[in-house]
């Protein structure tokens, strides 16, 4: 499985844009890119996936370059409510195990 | 979407007594189920993954004869936790996958927060 690679924490103000930036230099064809959100005490949410280019939902945006060693989960306009870690995970289509990395953990600032 | 729920949402118990939590999958029937647990300011770490009818697979450094883990039905697993010791203290979270079409991704439960004294 592809070892993934996030920042420990970051901060940002209300109303900003943030970027979290996941390195996984040795991912496989297979293998997609997951984004999972995780408030304190519950379970992690599923936010969004993609395999390349770039994709977009309701609640954000995934940006994954030609060679894939590297995604940005981009989330517009933040508030309060978005402080929680977030995971990115690589694995393989239909693959049953999920393995979680160490997270970043967000803290957005009124 | 696919909603899964735990019950307890949490419990405390003394040490050397036996858990069970429960994990059920509220609509969907989920073909296969995953416990994790997870340690303050720590992440998910997979323990063991269930089919329907079968036997759990464990992950390497979790003890099968302490965590039982039990799928007899699409929509629900249970984790008992047994002679419990202050060090099983812990987030324990499930979720479940399967019965949505063309949906490839897991559901996770709100997890279960385990007080051993």
């Amino acid at each position: 499985l592809a070892k993934t690679t996030q920042p420990i924490s970051m901060d940002s103000y209300e109303g900003q844009e943030v970027n979290i930036t996941c390195s996984h230099n040795n991912i496989a064809t297979n293998d997609y890119i997951t984004w999972y959100q995780q408030f304190p005490s519950q379970g992690p949410r599923f936010i969004i996936q993609g395999y390349k280019t770039k994709v977009t939902n309701e609640v954000a945006s995934l940006f994954i370059p030609a060679d894939r060693k590297s995604s940005t989960l981009s989330l517009p306009r933040v508030s309060l409510s978005d402080t929680a870690v977030y995971y990115c995970l690589v694995r393989p289509a239909g693959a049953n195990n999920l393995f979680f990395g160490t997270g970043t953990r967000l803290t957005v600032i009124p | 979407g696919a909603v899964v729920s735990q019950h307890p949402s949490w419990v405390i118990c003394k040490s050397g007594t036996s858990v069970k939590i429960e994990c059920r999958s509220l609509d969907f029937q989920a073909t296969t189920m995953f416990w994790y647990r997870q340690f303050p300011k720590q992440s998910l770490m997979l323990m063991a993954t269930s089919n329907e009818g079968s036997k759990a697979t464990y992950e390497q450094g979790v003890e099968k004869d302490k965590f039982l883990i039990n799928h007899a039905s699409l929509t629900l697993s249970t984790l008992t936790v047994t002679s419990a010791h202050p060090e099983d203290s812990s987030f324990y979270i499930c979720s479940a996958r399967g019965g949505l079409a063309g949906v490839d991704e897991q559901f996770f439960g709100p997890g279960t927060r385990l007080t051993v004294l």
